[in-house]
């Protein structure tokens, strides 16, 4: 039972570099998001889904693009890396976003941009 | 932005000591509010959902309580275990599908 998994598991990449951060899911959950934790502040959402097709800005969206071609994947990709994006980032995923259903989360992406 | 905070930031209680952490929301386009449980090296796991206003939740020896009209709710631990050590989060859901998390409150049970 594999759950949310979430690859490359770290990264370093240099400030300009693109690149993209996957993330599955085998539960056939419709809302999936993306977070980043920083020190002292939390999980900050970045991008979020409601079903294939459809995404939506969080709170902190700039410098990074999503798409949900299809229910299981959910792919963060960093257009041109800065090193405020050296980050931890969590993908989650929840059966649903009606009824306020619990996320279940992968066990994050460490990225260091120098 | 929407700001939820929690508090105390971090706890440290002895063995057997109960305890309980806040967290505040803006009363206004709440949806849902969830309690996560995160610890060292792992992903945050989800404790509670709550969604009504006067929601009590209880699992084992941690309970949860929840205010919409005020905006907070409070999570208690009775009796700490060492095993009890971790980060607590909350969640407020708004309205509009979006999700914002407080900060946490980091809790070292000492044995």
């Amino acid at each position: 039972n594999a759950g949310v998994t979430q690859t490359p598991k770290f990264q370093v990449l240099k400030t300009g570099q693109s690149m993209t951060l996957q993330c599955a899911q085998d539960m056939n959950h419709e809302y999936m998001s993306w977070y980043r934790q920083d020190p002292g502040m939390g999980l900050r959402l970045i991008h979020y889904s409601v079903g294939a097709g459809i995404t939506d800005q969080g709170e902190v969206p700039n410098g990074y693009n999503v798409s949900r071609s299809t229910t299981e994947d959910f792919p963060l990709r960093l257009l041109s890396a800065a090193p405020s994006q050296t980050s931890v980032y969590f993908c989650a995923s929840s059966y649903s976003w009606d009824e306020g259903q619990p996320q279940h989360f992968g066990d994050g992406t460490r990225l260091s941009i120098l | 932005i929407l700001n939820v905070e929690q508090s105390p930031q971090s706890l440290h209680v002895q063995e057997g000591d109960s305890t309980n952490f806040t967290c505040s929301f803006p009363s206004s386009n709440f949806y849902a509010l969830h309690w996560y449980r995160w610890e060292t090296a792992k992903s945050p796991e989800a404790l509670f959902v709550m969604t009504l206003n006067g929601d009590e939740k209880k699992k084992g020896q941690i309970s949860a309580t929840l205010n919409t009209k005020e905006g907070y709710s409070y999570l208690y631990i009775k009796g700490s275990q060492p095993e009890d050590s971790a980060t607590y989060l909350c969640a407020f859901i708004d309205n509009f599908n979006k999700f914002y998390f407080g900060s946490g409150t980091k809790l070292n049970v000492k044995p």
